[in-house]
């Protein structure tokens, strides 16, 4: 079984500054790890993700994340973040094999950037 | 290429009432998700098909829902009776099954009020 903790629920932020919203997870096998948005009266979709090779991986709208195996961390990143990144965002897993791909959310991280 | 479509995107009904939710998925993809998302508990899984044929509905919260999967491009999600606490916004998903690595695409969700 896989968790996923996503350690802010809040994180306000001042247009052109810098942002992280963190990502733990816990499995007893290998996963994927993904980044969704959710923009506001939208569906999720996909902003990143890693699957293998280098652990720096870089998604649409500037942003990057960085899988640490050993802190088994994929924090998500934006040098200067817009007005228009203020949205959800949501880290999950998907197990590489057992069977099951069904990914396992986080709960979520409200961005919100101010002027 | 079309994404998820779903349809109501918005539905007030009340209590007592049948709601009926329903869900094209892309062309192509075999496995089909829905998940209720709520302020309080976040996104659930609440069900999921494999090529039609529903595969874990442990997330289905009661008898009162049910969903089905009569064909690979149309789903439906009906609760029966409606009750207040049933309001969120409900969404589906769908990706492919083989070859896959967990990435799920979403439709725009359909918000339900209970009143």
């Amino acid at each position: 079984a896989q968790s996923v903790t996503q350690l802010d629920s809040q994180v306000p932020v001042f247009e052109e500054a810098p942002v992280e919203l963190r990502c733990n997870y816990s499995s007893s096998v290998s996963v994927y790890l993904f980044w969704y948005v959710q923009y506001p009266n939208q569906g999720l979709q996909l902003l990143l993700k890693y699957l293998s090779g280098s652990t720096l991986v870089k998604g649409i709208n500037g942003f990057e994340a960085e899988f640490n195996k050993s802190q088994t961390s994929f924090h998500l990143r934006k040098p200067s973040v817009h007005i228009s990144d203020t949205a959800e965002y949501f880290c999950a897993v998907s197990p590489r094999s057992g069977g099951s791909y069904i990914p396992t959310f986080g709960r979520g991280t409200s961005l919100i950037v101010h002027p | 290429d079309a994404g998820v479509i779903q349809s109501p995107r918005h539905e007030v009904t009340e209590m007592g009432q049948e709601v009926t939710l329903r869900c094209k998925p892309i062309s192509g993809h075999n496995s089909l998700f829905w998940y209720r998302q709520t302020m309080m508990r976040g996104l659930e899984l609440l069900i999921y098909f494999n090529n039609n044929v529903p595969i874990d509905d442990s997330g289905m919260p009661e008898d009162r829902f049910s969903a089905k999967m009569p064909n690979a491009s149309f789903s439906t999600l009906k609760i029966q009776p409606s009750e207040p606490r049933d309001s969120a916004v409900y969404f589906c998903a769908s990706s492919r099954l083989t070859g896959t690595t967990g990435e799920l695409f979403f439709g725009e969700g359909s918000r339900l009020t209970v009143l």
